[in-house]
């Protein structure tokens, strides 16, 4: 069965930087998978930050950025705000057209 | 501008078929670049992707391993609508379930979710 790997947790502080990353237990991730980050705010839709790997979507601020680090999906915060705290989930596009998300970090700005 | 509107019951019974709706306005569910998507969120599983139809063509129908015995999910043409039914359900289907579009790739609208609660 295909997992789709995130750290559990993660902790930066005010204006640091910070790399989340996205990888498969059955190899290497690339941009044929088209991965997508999301923010998840408690009773709210999920909003998406990146799609097809580094695309940033519409007024999602430049802090956010997306990119392939070896053999996962990585989405970097640069500049991390009070208001980035947040659940953070990947997306990955799997063959048969499947889709299959991560488990999900759980980001803290202390 | 693009928008999901979901529907259907928040209660549903064990072993009873979760059935729900996601009305589109601003696009077509016939659009030859978009895939329409179910997705839920629990507390215990996070986010679950459970399948998609789209239209290339034909209509095909995709769907997770996970729900694959169970899960029917369908294009309303008529109505410019898709659809959820997911069979025999036990409290673990309890969660908050999302339709959503993606096109190129791109996951760019969602509705406002639907808290369904599997319960007797």
């Amino acid at each position: 069965q295909t997992v789709v790997t995130q750290e559990p947790s993660f902790s930066v502080s005010p204006g640091g930087t910070v790399t989340l990353t996205c990888g498969l237990n059955s190899g290497s991730v690339s941009s044929s998978y088209f991965p997508s980050w999301f923010q998840q705010t408690p009773g709210q839709p999920p909003r998406t930050l990146i799609h097809n790997t580094n695309s940033r979507s519409s007024g999602v601020p430049d802090r956010f950025s997306g990119s392939i680090l070896g053999n996962k999906a990585a989405l970097t915060i640069t500049g991390a705000q009070a208001d980035d705290e947040s659940d953070y989930y990947c997306l990955l596009y799997l063959p048969g057209d499947i889709w299959v998300f991560g488990e999900g970090t759980k980001l803290t700005v202390l | 501008q693009v928008h999901l509107q979901q529907s259907g019951p928040g209660l549903v019974k064990p072993s009873q078929t979760l059935s729900l709706t996601c009305a589109i306005s601003g696009d077509s569910v016939s659009d030859n670049y978009a895939g329409w998507n179910w997705i839920r969120q629990s507390p215990s599983r996070g986010l679950e992707w459970l399948g998609a139809t789209r239209f290339r063509s034909r209509w095909d129908s995709y769907y997770a391993e996970s729900v694959k015995s169970r899960i029917v999910i369908i294009a309303d043409t008529s109505r410019n609508q898709f659809s959820l039914q997911l069979n025999s359900v036990t409290p673990e289907d309890t969660a908050v379930y999302y339709c959503a579009r993606d096109r190129y790739w791109n996951y760019d609208y969602w509705g406002q979710g639907t808290l369904v609660t599997v319960s007797s």
